[in-house]
């Protein structure tokens, strides 16, 4: 089953302006992540914010976490069409053998000049 | 850039038949993972991996096997290939401050 579910499923937005997407998860987690994915390629890692943090910033990047609500969003400022991309979360959780991270399906950002 | 390498990158088989994806890594990290990737479910772990020939199931290992003979090599084996096991593989690594790397992924089509 799904431990993260982003929303929107899909984003369009005109370059310039701001991007926000949410990730709610179920259970207690360890660490929440952010990944990019381009079309036809791998997952690349953004961002990690613990379960002890509230927010953190990477460049344009802003990730906020509320583990009360079980949400988290990551915001993208000042969006290029170099960011058009899937977005995905995950969380993690340490089992006694190892991390393990389990994702959403993905929010699909359009950013169009 | 994870130093991980996903071999064969692109293959086509058919039902019935066996296929071995194979993950590399030049940085000796310890643990190691399979995830496929299917529209609309996002990324599922199906085998990791903590140690040499130290495995365990994620949660669609059904119709999956794997080995880890050496610490940088983690193969995902498909006994019988199924039409249901056409999707995009990802290995990945556990590296530092639990960030986990992904490779570049192999497509697989099962006809």
């Amino acid at each position: 089953s799904q431990q993260g579910e982003e929303d929107p499923q899909a984003l369009s937005i005109q370059e310039g302006e701001n991007a926000t997407m949410n990730c709610s998860y179920k259970t207690s987690i360890n660490n929440l992540q952010w990944y990019r994915q381009n079309s036809g390629r791998g997952l690349v890692h953004l961002i990690l914010i613990r379960s002890n943090e509230r927010e953190k910033h990477s460049g344009r990047l802003r990730v906020t976490l509320d583990t009360s609500k079980k949400s988290s969003s990551l915001l993208i400022t000042a969006s290029r069409a170099a960011d058009t991309a899937s977005y995905f979360c995950a969380t993690a959780k340490n089992t006694g053998t190892a991390s393990k991270l389990t994702f959403g399906t993905g929010t699909r950002l359009q950013v169009t000049l | 850039d994870a130093g991980i390498t996903q071999s064969p990158r692109h293959k086509v088989t058919e039902t019935g038949t066996p296929v071995t994806l194979r993950c590399h890594q030049t940085e000796n990290h310890r643990y190691m993972y399979w995830y496929r990737q299917d529209p609309g479910h996002g990324l599922r772990l199906i085998h990791y991996s903590y140690g040499v020939k130290d495995t365990d199931k994620g949660e669609v290992s059904d119709g999956y096997s794997v080995s880890r003979s050496k610490t940088e090599d983690f193969l995902l084996t498909l006994e019988s290939a199924t039409s249901s096991q056409t999707s995009v593989y990802f290995c990945a690594i556990l590296g530092s401050g639990n960030t986990i790397y992904f490779g570049e992924g192999s497509w697989l089509t099962v006809v």
